[in-house]
């Protein structure tokens, strides 16, 4: 059983449009990760989210990505006028242990 | 430039054999490091971590640690089809946090 959901498992959206990625943890965690994978390319971090606040983030994360808990469970990764070069699979992760992170099934975004 | 770098392959082994996957890493300051398996459109599974120089062991997946000559290696004993996926090499860097800096993975096909 997959420790953190996510949805939509794949979204198609038009470029210049916003699209909204979620996860759900299963249970209460307070730091969570996002990572993105370009087809065929290597996973890059993009940006970490502590107690509402971001932690850290990559130089890919730039105005066009925001990260919120809107509801005190849900994580959103928010991609505002997206482009061509945005589509990829989309992970969230949770860390477990301290260090362990464990990956939720992906969201496929894809722009058109 | 921090960087995690890990031959592409395909590494091809028979059913039965030992594989032996390696990465190599540049930042001497790397702190904690993964082993995870991606099956093509899947999300990444870890499967082993090791922080301390020497060998690490789990089942019929042996992780080894050498941190003077920046390297980590994956074996697997009796090598099964079902192993046929991409391995990727991921490690935390000093002052990152938690944060997973990965390389492009290696692809292991183990034939009947």
């Amino acid at each position: 059983e997959p420790e953190v959901t996510q949805t939509p498992s794949h979204q198609v959206t038009q470029m210049g449009q916003e699209v909204i990625l979620r996860c759900v943890p299963i249970s209460n965690h307070l730091y969570f990760y996002w990572y993105r994978q370009i087809l065929g390319q290597k996973v890059e971090f993009l940006v970490s989210f502590y107690n509402n606040e971001i932690s850290e983030k990559s130089e890919i994360f730039d105005d066009q990505f925001s990260v919120e808990r809107p509801d005190g469970s849900n994580f959103t990764l928010k991609i505002r006028s997206t482009k061509l070069e945005d589509s990829a699979m989309y992970f969230c992760a949770k860390i477990r242990r301290n260090t362990e992170a464990f990956f939720g099934q992906g969201t496929r975004l894809t722009v058109v | 430039q921090k960087e995690v770098e890990q031959n592409s392959g395909p590494l091809s082994v028979p059913e039965g054999a030992i594989a032996s996957l390696n990465c190599t890493y540049s930042d001497r300051g790397s702190q904690s490091f993964f082993w995870y398996r991606q099956y093509s459109g899947k999300s990444p599974e870890l499967i082993m971590f090791i922080y301390s120089n020497g060998d690490k062991e789990d089942g019929r997946f042996t992780a080894q640690l050498n941190k003077a000559s920046q390297y980590v290696s994956l074996l697997i004993r009796d090598s099964q089809p079902s192993d046929s996926a991409t391995y990727l090499c991921a490690v935390t860097l000093p002052n990152a946090g938690n944060m997973l800096t990965f390389g492009g993975g290696t692809r292991l096909m183990v034939k009947p």
